[in-house]
């Protein structure tokens, strides 16, 4: 069965520095996500990707973070220049090609420590 | 604006005792609401979708829109369903298919 593929599996990264998660979708899907967990907390839904563009975002995903689909496999998601509070569990997740309703296959997410 | 709350962080059982776990949302329009769990050291995957009306792993959870709830419920708990359990909520027709997700229960089955 096709899955969601995310790496790192785990990134460590001083403060201010620029993090870049990727993720590998399951092939014919058409919505992207990236949700975090910080530790003890709820899944935060951060942003989603749709034809080549971001769909919705949160409040959460302000000007530090973006992402891109580069080459039409890859997804990925940017921290320009992290902060303590960015330490989480960051998951990717795809759905589709149904309607945006379809249930989301999660990666197994890569946790990130900021030091 | 969509809400998922899941009053449980943790439910404690023994084996074959009969496991309920908890959902209530808010939202204004037709929800779809989904069950997703986390087993250890596995990612989150679907456990099952209201639209769906089936059992799985012998768990089925009704859509009661009249106390906006969503329960998870088994009638004899084995120990492989511990896991992180968590609901979630996508809006219907008209609404963001974005999924807001609960907080999570941690299941706990003892032998």
């Amino acid at each position: 069965e096709p899955e969601v593929t995310q790496t790192p599996s785990h990134q460590v990264t001083q403060m201010g520095q620029e993090v870049i998660l990727r993720c590998v979708p399951i092939s014919n899907h058409l919505y992207f996500y990236w949700y975090r967990q910080i530790l003890g907390q709820k899944v935060e839904f951060l942003v989603s990707f749709y034809n080549n563009e971001i769909s919705e975002k949160s409040e959460i995903f302000d000007d530090q973070f973006s992402v891109e689909r580069p080459d039409g496999s890859n997804f990925t998601l940017k921290i320009r220049s992290t902060k303590l509070e960015d330490s989480a569990m960051y998951f990717c997740a795809s759905s589709g090609p149904g309607a945006g309703n379809s249930p989301l296959h999660f990666g197994n997410g890569t946790r990130l420590t900021v030091t | 604006a969509q809400r998922v709350t899941q009053p449980e962080k943790l439910l404690s059982v023994f084996k074959g005792a009969p496991v309920e776990l908890k959902c209530n949302y808010s939202y204004s329009g037709s929800p779809e609401l989904f069950w997703y769990v986390q087993y250890s050291r596995q990612r989150l995957q679907l456990l099952l979708r209201h639209i769906s009306r089936e059992s799985i792993k012998g768990f089925t959870a009704d859509l009661n829109k009249g106390e906006t709830s969503f329960h998870l419920k088994k009638p004899f708990a084995q120990e492989e369903d511990s896991a992180m359990y968590y609901c979630a909520l996508s809006g219907g027709s008209g609404g963001s298919y974005i999924p807001t997700f609960g907080r999570g229960t941690s299941l706990i089955v003892h032998p």
